[in-house]
């Protein structure tokens, strides 16, 4: 199994501001996803993200309000830009496993948890 | 409706108790479920995964698949208190890479 840290674990910021979240794994892989995980909410997926090309955004998400950035095979970063406090949610990224895409097993990292005043 | 449906609890069992935790789902093409648990303040990891109907057991967990009603359930036997964390559902968009997840039900397993 992959190994994946955040950083911060945690931040309070202020309305307006924007807030960059880095997600760094020990082995490398092919795909990165960025999820959202609002309080009574389902884990929502933000973004797919491959090294080399740009990020695949769902649908209700757009690459001005969370740029993703993919410079290698172990590292990502997603921004939250021009913070709201609808904004305050748990982030997390995760990597596709070694399971040959058949049951899409994803590996989670330990998540960020963002508070927008 | 939405693709997978979970209620959310919480759950409250004392230990030993067998818990039963539930989703619905919407998509017949769905093929693989899957089992996440998630403690506080940590990201999920998966727990176990089924293919298609029938059941799945490890140690005292039981993944079940009804197809016919597309309804899945993860049971616990012998609940314990280590077992206390959110649970969540979760299905593979067919074709694609994506996992759509239940909301997650919080589970508290009382010593």
């Amino acid at each position: 199994s992959a190994v994946i840290s955040q950083k911060p674990s945690r931040d309070i910021c202020q309305r307006g501001t924007s807030l960059t979240i880095q997600c760094q794994v020990d082995s490398q892989v092919t795909m990165m996803f960025w999820y959202r995980q609002q309080p009574g909410q389902s884990l929502t997926l933000i973004a797919t993200a491959n090294q080399g090309s740009e990020a695949t955004y769902e649908s209700g998400f757009v690459i001005d309000k969370f740029p993703i950035s993919r410079p290698n095979l172990t590292f990502s970063t997603l921004t939250v830009s021009n913070m709201s406090p609808e904004d305050s949610s748990i982030y997390l990224c995760s990597v596709d496993g070694p399971s040959g895409g058949s049951y899409n097993e994803q590996f989670f990292g330990p998540g960020t948890r963002l508070t927008v005043l | 409706q939405k693709e997978v449906e979970q209620d959310p609890g919480p759950l409250s069992v004392p230990e030993g108790a067998i818990v039963s935790l539930n989703c619905t789902y919407s998509n017949s093409a769905f093929q693989y479920f899957m089992w996440y648990r998630q403690y506080s303040r940590k990201g999920p990891e998966l727990l176990m995964y089924t293919y298609s109907s029938g059941n799945k057991e490890d140690g005292r967990f039981t993944a079940q698949v009804d197809k016919s009603s597309k309804y899945i359930s993860l049971f616990i036997r012998d609940s314990q208190p280590s077992d206390s964390a959110t649970y969540l559902c979760a299905i593979p968009e067919g074709g694609s890479e994506k996992l759509v997840f239940g909301k997650g039900t919080k589970l508290t397993v009382n010593p």
